[in-house]
């Protein structure tokens, strides 16, 4: 089972930043946070991992509470391009774990 | 960044055929690789899991022998749906990562297969 849990669906706005949240409270000490978006008809697209500190790359930056009972990710300035199910992912089982999905967030960038 | 490529990315076949998807890393070596899939509207699942040159271990509920997978070199594994009935048009997605770390599994863009 996930062991994430997400909001369903989120809007923003197309320019503006999306924030998507994730709360993962039974993270263990030693497992990462993974973001990875889908689009619609498309494998799943790699975004950003962490494990305590916070994370920023070309796509998106990765906000972790200290306690690293949730995280959030932030596309800083949204298109329509990035309207996808973006997935947060914490792996099961150690650095060779798998990954299992759970339902993600549907986000929908509107003009 | 890390290229995953699936092939074929679109098949339909005759009910009772058996279908090979290949998958290929392109840029890294590949120690372990992923099959998953997926229906309309849900999530990915994961079927399998497969380390070079070792048999696959599968998820609970997948049959072996339905879905073979080969996994003999570190830039290919292969997913073969074995007498294929149309309860198994689904789509399939493979993953590949390499044991370095906490480096991010790369997905293909997935295979849709429809059995008529």
């Amino acid at each position: 089972d996930a062991k994430t849990t997400q909001p369903t669906s989120m809007d923003c706005a197309e320019g503006r930043a999306a924030n998507l949240p994730c709360n993962h409270s039974t993270i263990s000490g030693n497992e990462y946070v993974y973001w990875y978006r889908q689009i619609h008809s498309q494998g799943p697209q790699y975004i950003i991992h962490g494990l305590k500190n916070n994370e920023t790359n070309e796509m998106a930056s990765l906000i972790i509470t200290e306690d690293r009972k949730s995280s959030t990710l932030i596309l800083p300035h949204a298109t329509l391009r990035d309207t996808a199910v973006y997935y947060c992912i914490v792996r099961v089982g150690g650095s060779q774990g798998n990954l299992i999905f759970g339902k993600g967030t549907k986000l929908s960038v509107k003009p | 960044g890390a290229v995953v490529s699936q092939h074929p990315s679109w098949v339909i076949c005759k009910s009772g055929t058996s279908v090979k998807i290949e998958c290929r890393s392109l840029d890294f070596q590949a120690t372990t690789m992923f099959w998953y899939r997926q229906f309309p509207k849900q999530s990915l699942m994961l079927m399998a899991t497969s380390n070079e040159g070792s048999k696959a271990t599968y998820e609970q509920g997948v049959e072996k022998d339905k879905f073979l997978i080969n996994h003999a070199s570190l830039t290919l594994s292969t997913l073969t749906v074995t007498s294929a009935h149309p309860e198994d048009s689904s789509f399939y997605i493979c993953s590949a990562r390499t044991r370095v770390g906490n480096q991010p599994q790369h997905f293909g863009d997935g295979t849709r297969l429809s059995i008529l």
